[in-house]
């Protein structure tokens, strides 16, 4: 079973530009998660999905950031204008509301953000 | 609200030490809890999770005990391997709560040979 799938795995980008990050959960996956993990911290749920509609938002910096699920599989989440406090890895994962692993989440590999 | 505190690293031991890595919570509901795995350049893994007070979680060697009283959740292995030194993360979801992650700080491993 493939898992879950992230690109790009690194980004360089100018304070002020804009950058997206892209996200392809593990097959039959409702319910997908956006992390941010800044350097030293755990991860922070930034965003969470159930199919195509938006669980749970609330420490998402909505004036910068947006996220979309558009057909209830892959994920994009956006940036801009990009803040020198953005610099993290953005994780990604997903979890089925069925079968053994019944809410266990599973991440990706992660997309290293570095904004100078 | 919710958090978890981990004791922090970097730890270092030697091959075949003992390990723990300390991880008390705060929790506004009954927590689940869990101790997720990071190496070098890969994602996170679930390493272990316990649901209920007095539970055991173990895999791969590793254990932890859901401790409602202290409310803590160690993690402890009776011997390390080299292969073992990753970022290990402490978590905890509250039922109700939309199956959000809380995590703490993470702690890293080296083991030595």
């Amino acid at each position: 079973e493939a898992g879950v799938a992230q690109s790009p795995r690194y980004k360089i980008i100018e304070k002020r530009q804009s950058v997206a990050f892209w996200c392809n959960p593990i097959s039959g996956h409702a319910t997908l998660y956006w992390y941010q993990q800044i350097l030293g911290q755990g991860p922070k749920l930034l965003i969470q999905f159930q199919n195509n509609g938006v669980v749970d938002d609330s420490q998402l910096p909505k004036d910068r950031f947006s996220a979309e699920r558009l057909k209830g599989v892959d994920s994009t989440l956006k940036i801009q204008p990009a803040k020198l406090e953005d610099s993290a890895v953005y994780l990604c994962a997903s979890s089925s509301r069925a079968g053994p692993s019944y809410n266990e989440q599973f991440f990706g590999p992660g997309t290293r953000l570095t904004v100078l | 609200g919710n958090s978890v505190t981990q004791m922090e690293g970097p730890v270092t031991l030697s091959e075949e030490a003992f390990l723990t890595i300390n991880c008390t919570y705060t929790a506004t509901g009954y927590p689940s809890l869990f101790w997720y795995v990071q190496y070098p350049g890969e994602g996170l893994q679930l390493l272990l999770k316990a649901t209920k007070a007095d539970d055991k979680g173990s895999n791969k060697g590793f254990e932890a005990t859901y401790r409602k009283e202290t409310t803590s959740f160690h993690l402890e292995k009776g011997s390390v391997q080299v292969s073992d030194s990753a970022v290990y993360f402490c978590a905890l979801i509250v039922t109700g709560g939309g199956n959000k992650l809380t995590f703490g700080t993470g702690t890293q491993l080296k083991v030595e040979l």
